[in-house]
């Protein structure tokens, strides 16, 4: 079956460091979304990607979407300790219907 | 307010004992999804409903039932919960589903545990 991956599993960083978290598929995904869960929480929703070599900005946040629309990446400048949690990508394959998603990046922030 | 809810929040129950979870929404979303989360695993889809009465297996649907007799309410039901079922669960919705996907929102949780 379709699998998503993510690296890496955990990070670990210093207040004020950068971050990055990569989500690739086996498959082609018609579009990819980004959830945040906090430590205890539910996952909420970041974004969402479409089109092949998409760049959003939110902030201190920056995703892409890969040309071949089967990875992506999350960027996180300048962490703070809010930006604590565990980043998800989930896709959908192309024509399909049920979402998969990764496994996730936990990230800490040392203060 | 615009929300999901689940219940309960927490259960512990024993193996071969029937439970349903409930889950519903106040948004008249049309796409309804029940997730398993566990460590290391994220989150992997049971079954999701695209509208009433329509419902089809996710990834992992074995010894899970769903229904959808209205739009609001989407319960996931364990005819004979086993130890391998606890886990976290989460109820999702979405306005409706097309290309591209609407957001999900996310229910609070369910922490399940069989015994």
């Amino acid at each position: 079956g379709q699998q998503v991956m993510q690296i890496p599993q955990y990070q670990h960083v210093q207040e004020g460091e950068d971050f990055t978290t990569y989500c690739n598929s086996s498959t082609t995904l018609s579009n990819i979304q980004w959830y945040k869960q906090r430590p205890g929480g539910h996952p909420v929703f970041l974004i969402q990607l479409v089109k092949s070599g998409e760049v959003k900005k939110q902030k201190r946040l920056t995703f892409q979407f890969g040309e071949a629309k089967k990875n992506s990446s999350l960027h996180i400048t300048a962490t703070q300790t809010t930006d604590v949690g565990t980043y998800f990508c989930a896709g959908i394959k192309n024509y399909g219907q049920n979402f998969v998603f990764g496994p996730g990046t936990r990230l800490s922030v040392l203060p | 307010e615009a929300q999901v809810t689940q219940n309960p929040r927490y259960l512990i129950t024993v193996t071969g004992k029937k439970l349903t979870v409930t889950c519903s929404q106040n948004m008249n979303h049309e796409y309804m999804s029940w997730y398993r989360q566990d460590p290391g695993l994220g989150l992997r889809q049971i079954y999701y409903s695209m509208n009433v009465e329509v419902t089809d297996k996710g990834d992992v649907p074995e010894g899970y039932k769903v229904s959808r007799k209205e739009k609001r309410n989407f319960p996931l039901i364990l005819e004979s919960p086993s130890p391998n079922q606890t886990s976290l669960y989460f109820c999702a919705s979405s306005l409706f589903w097309a290309s591209p996907m609407e957001t999900q929102y996310f229910g609070p949780g369910t922490r399940l545990l069989v015994l």
